[in-house]
């Protein structure tokens, strides 16, 4: 069964590198996505398939996968980035199969 | 410009039911599966649903059977997402989505959300 732990809140000063964690039993056999949430908004994709970028998503943004945790990497942090950040993946045992993390709130200090 | 555009925001009183509206452009509406998500006040992220518009195939996570209904009208490129005997715990936003029918591990396009409140 796929739950995804995610910490509450992750804070960093502008220029410095956040990592955001999400980790699972079943991370280690399911691609994740990342989605950024600005306050009032939608969601926005900004990383599938573990590491990938849609377009319009900058380079300061990256994700990688290691055992049972995902990681996103936000480098040259700007006030921009502050937001929720909600780790996903597909798990075709779990019910719902799409499965989303508890999300992070990441301050920019 | 690929874009979902939902109906605006409703309330409905509990036991009663509210549906919502999600009509899609820019993009061949057949071609990817249209999803559900809510997110209650201050929560995360929750799936709902799913429908394949073509053939009208829907799967939903169980919490939600027997109380969704989920359509979709090719004609006009809309979907919809109807909610029955919503309680006060269905208060939340309502998002569609879409995921490819070839990669549908992720969401890439998501509509601005619709406001439902459940309120006697």
């Amino acid at each position: 069964s796929s739950v995804l732990t995610q910490p509450p809140s992750v804070s960093v000063a502008p220029g410095n590198t956040a990592t955001i964690t999400c980790e699972g039993d079943d991370i280690g056999s399911e691609t994740v996505q990342w989605y950024r949430q600005r306050p009032g908004q939608a969601p926005v994709l900004v990383i599938y398939y573990d590491e990938d970028r849609p377009s319009g998503i900058p380079e300061r943004l990256s994700g990688s996968r290691s055992g049972n945790t995902a990681t996103l990497t936000i480098t040259r942090v700007e006030a921009g980035d502050e937001a929720d950040y909600y780790c996903q993946v597909w798990d075709s045992d779990h019910d719902p199969s799409f499965v989303f993390g508890g999300g992070t709130k990441f301050t920019v200090l | 410009q690929v874009l979902l555009v939902q109906s605006g925001p409703e309330v409905t009183k509990p036991g009663a039911s509210v549906k919502v509206s999600c009509k899609a452009s820019g993009y061949l509406f057949t071609t990817y599966y249209v999803h559900w998500v809510r997110q209650a006040p201050g929560q995360g992220l929750e799936w709902m649903a799913r429908i394949i518009p073509d053939s009208g195939d829907t799967y939903f996570a169980q919490k939600f059977q027997g109380r969704i209904t989920v359509t979709a009208d090719t004609s006009t490129n809309t979907a919809y997402m109807q909610l029955s005997r919503p309680t006060f715990d269905d208060t939340a936003t309502y998002y569609c989505t879409r995921s490819s029918l070839r990669d549908w591990y992720f969401f890439d396009v998501w509509g601005q959300g619709a406001q439902v409140t459940v309120s006697s």
